[in-house]
């Protein structure tokens, strides 16, 4: 079973935010919340990581729920580059657990 | 700073046979790990590197095997190629902590048919 769920995919209007949400409800204390996305004909590049904090980056914020079963990727301003799929991933001492991602569309 | 490069790009096998897959990581990386990416399953983890040792490996068979030289640099090899070993194979270099950010390649597209 997957260890993340995400909606197959989204759709948002240029220069609003956009909110992604991802179900981690397995997630055990020490593995760590990543984001990545990933452009056509290109391979995944990292968005932003956290463990129990929110966290906020040049590309993007990540806000983690106090239980830590679910986290929000939140971009404040959608541009037509953020049009990509977005992975949520769980980092265990062993490997990074990729979901079936979130197709982002961005309408002009 | 130069990133991850993978050869060859593309690449058209036929069942049975064996492809060799390399990937050069960013300079200063020690951790090399592959990734197979089909559209049904997804972004499915294959192996890590570190320091030429495998560190972790996913659940994928035996015919599904790699290596990494003392400069970082990795290869990944699959034997007695099947019809469903055809997908994009990424491969990422980091600096091996669990809390670090993975560098991606372009990925390699391998055809099997």
């Amino acid at each position: 079973d997957a260890k993340t769920t995400q909606p197959n995919s989204m759709e948002s209007n240029e220069e609003e935010p956009v909110h992604l949400p991802c179900n981690h409800s397995t997630i055990s204390g020490t593995d760590y919340i990543h984001w990545y996305r990933q452009l056509p004909s290109q391979g995944p590049e990292y968005v932003i990581h956290g463990l129990t904090s929110n966290v906020n980056n040049r590309m993007a914020s990540l806000a983690i729920a106090e239980d830590r079963k679910s986290s929000t990727l939140i971009l404040h301003r959608a541009t037509l580059r953020d049009a990509a799929v977005y992975y949520c991933i769980l980092r265990d001492v062993y490997q990074f657990y990729f979901g079936t991602g979130t197709s982002l569309t961005v309408i002009p | 700073k130069a990133g991850v490069t993978q050869t060859p790009r593309y690449l058209i096998k036929t069942r049975g046979q064996q492809v060799t897959l390399s990937c050069s990581p960013i300079s200063g990386h020690r951790s090399v790990s592959w990734y197979q990416q089909t559209p049904g399953q997804g972004l499915q983890f294959l192996f890590e590197y570190f320091s030429e040792t495998q560190r972790n490996k996913g659940n994928f068979p035996g015919r599904f095997s790699g290596r990494q030289f003392s400069n970082s640099r990795s290869e990944m090899n699959v034997s007695t190629l099947e019809l469903g070993d055809s997908a994009l194979y990424l491969c990422a270099s980091s600096m091996g902590q669990r809390d670090g950010e993975l560098f991606f390649g372009e990925g390699s597209r391998l055809t099997v048919l």
